[in-house]
């Protein structure tokens, strides 16, 4: 069965610091990757997705992936955090025999002034 | 930019009665999305839904559960007899098209709280 993973539950990091947030994914086929943020009050907002190519992905907010299929693994970065990016990420999965995304469990991101 | 809202932000309600949760889509989105999320665990995926029908359910989206879109914006959430374990926050989604790798846009999600 489909699994993402996300390691770590929370995460605190100083501001300037570079982030890096880890996802596995278990998975037969190539899959569709996602990151999601939830900021307090706020709805899902897409990151940054993945659907094939080049392995890099650029988001919004400054932040990038790497898909490495080797390590079943999609993780987030970002190489300054911001107090603003306080929130909490989501990694997802899709592909192509299903509509729906299976989440992983989030990182709470917090931030240090 | 166009946004999924949802409404109530907050819903209590007790034991066994019926709750709807609404949403309303992105206006040029045909196909809606239902995921639930209990307090400290993931988020789940219940129903999607397109033409008027269900494309796809899980295993939680039981009998107790409907949805429907009543009219040409709003996209509805139907919990029958509520349980306590039916305290979630729930999301409501849509996408333009109905592949796995498509964005789903999601809204900010209704608390449910069943006491």
């Amino acid at each position: 069965a489909q699994s993402v993973t996300q390691p770590d539950i929370h995460i605190t990091v100083s501001e300037g610091a570079s982030l890096e947030l880890r996802c596995n994914y278990s998975y037969g086929a190539t899959p569709y990757l996602f990151w999601y943020v939830q900021s307090p009050g706020q709805g899902l907002q897409l990151l940054l997705k993945y659907f094939s190519g080049d392995t890099l992905v650029q988001g919004i907010k400054g932040f990038e992936a790497e898909f490495k299929r080797s390590q079943s693994s999609f993780n987030l970065r970002k190489p300054s955090v911001h107090w603003s990016d306080a929130a909490e990420y989501f990694c997802a999965v899709g592909h192509s025999g299903t509509y729906k995304y299976i989440f992983g469990t989030g990182t709470r991101l917090k931030v240090l002034a | 930019e166009p946004e999924v809202t949802q409404t109530p932000s907050h819903q209590v309600t007790q034991m066994g009665q019926e709750v709807i949760l609404r949403c309303v889509p992105i206006s040029n989105h045909l196909y809606f999305y239902w995921y639930r999320q209990i307090l400290g665990q993931k988020v789940e995926f219940l129903v999607s839904f397109y033409n008027n029908e269900i494309s796809e359910k899980s295993e939680i989206f039981d009998d107790q559960f409907s949805v429907e879109r009543p009219d040409g914006s709003n996209f509805t959430l139907k919990i029958r007899s509520t349980k306590l374990e039916d305290s979630a926050m729930y999301f409501c989604a849509s996408s333009e098209r109905q592949w796995g790798g498509d964005t789903q846009y999601f809204g900010p999600g209704t608390r449910l709280t069943v006491l």
